[in-house]
């Protein structure tokens, strides 16, 4: 049982890199989400997607960009990395309906210097 | 947005019953209540989740307020396994998960 695959796990950039964290589930499930954690606080929520084709904004969207390849895969891009942005990194999917339950991976450990 | 409160920490002893409280005064009849966890190093995992009526598994139990505006996670016998931060969150009936908040650091003691 994979669940919800996130590639890389660790990741150092510099300062005005670019890269793409990659996230996959095979669950079939609709909803997938990107968050950020910071050292000692909670999940924040960067993007969403609700369906394939659609994407929607969180609580800290800014510098960051999504992706819905398809069903499966959700991607999150980082056009110009800034050391603000050095945080875990987890994806998460979880079906429709309010009484499904959310999976998470592991995580993106992301430090830009 | 509905939002969730939560004590930043508790303590518990190893092999006490624990109840991990949980306040959402602006809870929407539709928004489920779901408990994760996430362990150190981890990603959060799923706990429990309810609606209306009180839930038990395996895992915890969950007790919801008449009102819907408060709900209390029950671990019955916590191990120091259970050690982590959890956190009651919200998510609407289009299934979408928007809020984490801080959640709850739980320590437990031998």
């Amino acid at each position: 049982n994979a669940g919800v695959t996130q590639t890389p796990k660790f990741q150092v950039l510099k300062t005005g890199q670019s890269m793409t964290l990659q996230c996959a589930q095979d669950m079939n499930h609709n909803s997938m989400y990107w968050y950020r954690q910071d050292p000692g606080m909670g999940l924040r929520l960067i993007y969403y997607s609700a369906s394939e084709g659609t994407t929607d904004k969180g609580e800290v969207p800014n510098g960051y960009n999504v992706s819905r390849l398809n069903k499966r895969e959700f991607s999150l891009r980082l056009e110009s990395a800034a050391p603000s942005q050095t945080s875990v990194y987890f994806c998460a999917s979880s079906g429709t309906g309010g009484y499904t339950e959310a999976f998470f991976g592991q995580g993106t450990r992301l430090t830009v210097v | 947005d509905a939002k969730t409160t939560q004590p930043n920490s508790m303590e518990s002893n190893e092999e006490e019953p624990v109840h991990l409280p949980c306040n959402h005064s602006t809870i929407s009849g539709t928004d489920y209540i779901h408990w994760y966890r996430q362990l150190p190093s981890q990603g959060p995992e799923y706990v429990i989740h309810g609606l209306t009526s009180n839930v038990n598994n395996r895992m915890a139990s969950l007790a919801i307020a008449e009102d819907r505006k408060s709900s209390t996670l029950i671990l019955h016998r916590a191990t120091l396994r259970d050690a982590a931060v959890y956190y009651c969150i919200l998510m609407n009936n289009a299934g979408n998960m928007l809020t984490f908040g801080g959640g709850t650091r739980l320590m437990v003691k031998p």
